[in-house]
């Protein structure tokens, strides 16, 4: 069965400093991996993919993620995190063996501190 | 463009009564997602349909968990003899297809308070 873990229960960073939201996954086939951020009494919102090609992926206000294939990873990046970057980030992964649904890690809260 | 609507934005009842949630998705999206979300945990798949017809229900937790989507646009997520463990969010998602590459788009939710 797929599954995905995201090991931190919250991250805490200095405006200005680079952040990342840890992400790690298993699949039996190809993965595709997903991004997204939940501000506080608001839905979802999706950020960026990982379907196929280069493993750097540019998503929505300045995010990018990294996937490694050889440690099954899929981390959430930024260079230069902004107060207003804090909020609940979600790691997901299709799963192929059961209809394509959406398999959700249990999210990593971002602080980051002025 | 307007995006996933969801109403009621909050609904409490009292355990043993029935509630109906509504979901309006993007237009043209053909498939359409329920999920519900506890605090602190990720969301957990109920059931998705492509066009009118559930093409996946095994997230319903049980019987009093039912949904349709009559005219393959506007959903609705019943829930008979609501239970204090029903208490969640329950999120609505959409997108164009049922493709493996396509992102949903969520509504805002509808938070769920049985009392």
């Amino acid at each position: 069965a797929q599954s995905v873990a995201q090991p931190e229960d919250q991250v805490n960073v200095a405006e200005g400093n680079p952040l990342t939201v840890k992400c790690t996954y298993s699949v039996s086939g190809n993965p595709y991996l997903f991004w997204y951020v939940q501000y506080p009494n608001r839905g979802l919102q999706f950020l960026l993919k990982y379907i196929t090609g280069d493993n750097l992926v540019k998503g929505s206000y300045g995010f990018e993620a990294e996937f490694n294939k050889s440690q099954t990873s899929f981390h959430l990046k930024k260079p230069s995190a902004l107060v207003s970057d804090s909020a609940l980030y979600f790691c997901a992964v299709r799963d192929m063996d059961s209809n394509y649904q959406l398999i959700w890690g249990a999210g990593t809260k971002l602080i980051i501190k002025p | 463009g307007a995006g996933v609507s969801q109403t009621p934005s909050n609904k409490v009842t009292e355990k043993g009564k029935y509630v109906e949630l509504r979901c309006d998705p993007i237009s043209g999206h053909t498939a359409l997602y329920w999920y519900r979300q506890s605090l602190g945990q990720g969301p957990e798949f109920l059931i998705y349909f492509q066009g009118t017809g559930a093409a996946d229900d095994s997230g319903l937790p049980n019987d009093r968990f039912f949904a349709v989507r009559p005219e393959g646009s506007v959903s609705t997520l019943k829930i008979q003899r609501t239970e204090r463990g029903d208490s969640a969010v329950y999120l609505c998602a959409s997108s164009p297809d049922r493709g493996t590459y396509n992102e949903q788009f969520f509504g805002p939710g509808t938070r769920l308070t049985v009392l």
